[in-house]
């Protein structure tokens, strides 16, 4: 399969948990990374591979991973984490690159 | 720190061909452990892949682009471009440049450009 399927929006109240979510058959074989894009900037990896937080990224940024699918976390979301969401991954073949369709978070 | 910057014309009229460079500074565009890549995305729309490159020459691209795309690199001048040819109003999009670390089974794109629009119109 060469899709990735995200929730187009999601929100979560300030200061509680969100998860975001993946699907995709190339899940099982490999892992999601995770944007976030904010408006008119470039998209910023929040988590890639296993259970990796790039330099920077709060650790209330988690990961999962099960089957088809791969979830994004936020603990205690904070106001600056509205943002739209992306998940990248590879198709199925592993040659080729894959974006999911984004999902837009508010934080109410 | 690594920078990228894209540059070339904001405006491509329609069947002609769209090219942009992506400068890299703050670090070799040779370094092993990297590919480079490109993203767009258009006004309002999600994130697309177009393609990859190594230093070496090696290429990856979207198969939905059906060979209108070629990537290249310029080792000397440590850059890396985009060319696109017959475009259309669709490929209308803000372009990003970015470094591509590629794992056994993950990928991330670590540095991005700020991106530049490209419309297509007459």
């Amino acid at each position: 399969s060469s899709e990735l399927t995200q929730d187009p929006a999601l929100s979560v109240a300030l200061g509680q948990t969100v998860t975001i979510t993946c699907q995709g058959d190339s899940l099982r074989t490999y892992y999601a990374t995770w944007y976030q894009q904010k408006p008119r900037q470039a998209p910023m990896s929040v988590l890639y591979g296993e259970h990796n937080r790039p330099s920077g990224i709060p650790d209330r940024f988690s990961g999962s991973n099960s089957g088809n699918s791969a979830s994004l976390t936020i603990t205690g979301a904070q106001s600056e984490d509205e943002a739209d969401y992306y998940c990248q991954s590879r198709d199925s073949s592993g040659n080729y690159l894959i974006f999911g369709g984004g999902t837009r978070l508010t934080v109410l | 720190q690594l920078q990228l910057e894209e540059s070339g014309p904001g405006l491509v009229k329609p069947s002609e061909t769209l090219s942009l460079t992506c400068a890299v500074s703050g670090g070799s565009i040779t370094t092993s452990d990297y590919h480079w890549g490109w993203i767009r995305q258009p006004p309002g729309k999600g994130l697309e892949w177009i393609g990859d490159i190594y230093y070496s020459g090696s290429t990856y691209y979207n198969l939905s682009f059906k060979s209108r795309v070629t990537i290249s690199v310029d080792t000397s001048k440590n850059q890396f471009s985009l060319r696109v040819i017959s475009v259309t109003a669709a490929d209308t999009a803000v372009y990003y440049c970015a470094r591509h670390r590629r794992g056994l089974s993950w990928d991330q794109f670590d540095y991005w450009g700020q991106g530049t629009l490209v419309a297509v119109s007459s």
